[in-house]
């Protein structure tokens, strides 16, 4: 199977830019989606690929990827989007996911 | 509106089993892959098992292979996890999730259902 390597931790200042990313072998063969989870709470689904967003998801939020590396955008941090962050994909054999380690993003 | 509600968690001793469900509504479940997902306290997101629209593949990962098995009824829109010979490290919050359109990205998660295996 893949791993998927996420930095542990970043921090933005408000209103400011900032980019997580997500590196792995499988991510020159597969897209990646991300997905926010906040304390006590759920994950939800934030972005697929290039830029397939869910509704409700705001347009702060982008992704890119660049072959082994999948980055997720986040232009204008608000407070609210202080949370842990991770990326998914599948493993090398295609037919397994797998996801990152997560990234916990601390808008200061 | 989607809803996905799991059940069937608890505490179990190790090498117990334990069958999760999930009950799916707002949508037209027997045309959707699901997925189930855990989360071990303080944990990031570890990927269980993912089974088609219509139950014809399903896929374990290498650390539950063997011991756990995802299954559907369409017929009652649920989504199972039997989860047999249990150990320690199964402990999390367990996840049921569907696959959005195309397999582009897992859309909805439901709120989990706790699994802690103990003596």
């Amino acid at each position: 199977s893949s791993e998927l390597t996420q930095d542990p931790a970043v921090s933005v200042a408000l209103g400011q830019t900032v980019k997580i990313t997500c590196r792995g072998d499988s991510l020159k063969f597969y897209s990646a989606s991300w997905y926010q989870q906040k304390p006590g709470q759920a994950p939800i689904f934030v972005i697929y690929g290039q830029n397939h967003r869910p509704s409700g998801i705001p347009g702060r939020f982008s992704a890119s990827t660049s072959g082994d590396t999948v980055s997720l955008t986040i232009t204008g941090a608000q407070a609210e989007d202080e949370a842990d962050y991770y990326c998914q994909s599948r493993d090398s054999s295609g037919n397994l996911y797998v996801f990152g380690s997560g990234t916990t993003v601390t808008v200061l | 509106q989607v809803q996905l509600v799991e059940s069937g968690g608890g505490v179990v001793q190790p090498g117990g089993s334990l069958r999760l469900s999930c009950a799916a509504s707002g949508f037209t479940f027997r045309t959707y892959g699901m997925h189930w997902v855990r989360q071990a306290p303080g944990k990031g997101l570890d990927w269980v098992a993912v089974i088609w629209f219509d139950g014809s593949r399903r896929f374990h990962a290498d650390s539950v292979n063997g011991r756990f098995t995802i299954s559907r009824d369409n017929s009652k829109n649920t989504l199972y996890l039997q989860m047999d010979s249990l150990r320690a490290e199964d402990t999390a919050i367990y996840y049921c999730v569907r696959d959005a359109e195309a397999g582009m990205g897992r859309d909805y998660w439901g709120q989990g259902t706790l699994v802690t295996v103990s003596s």
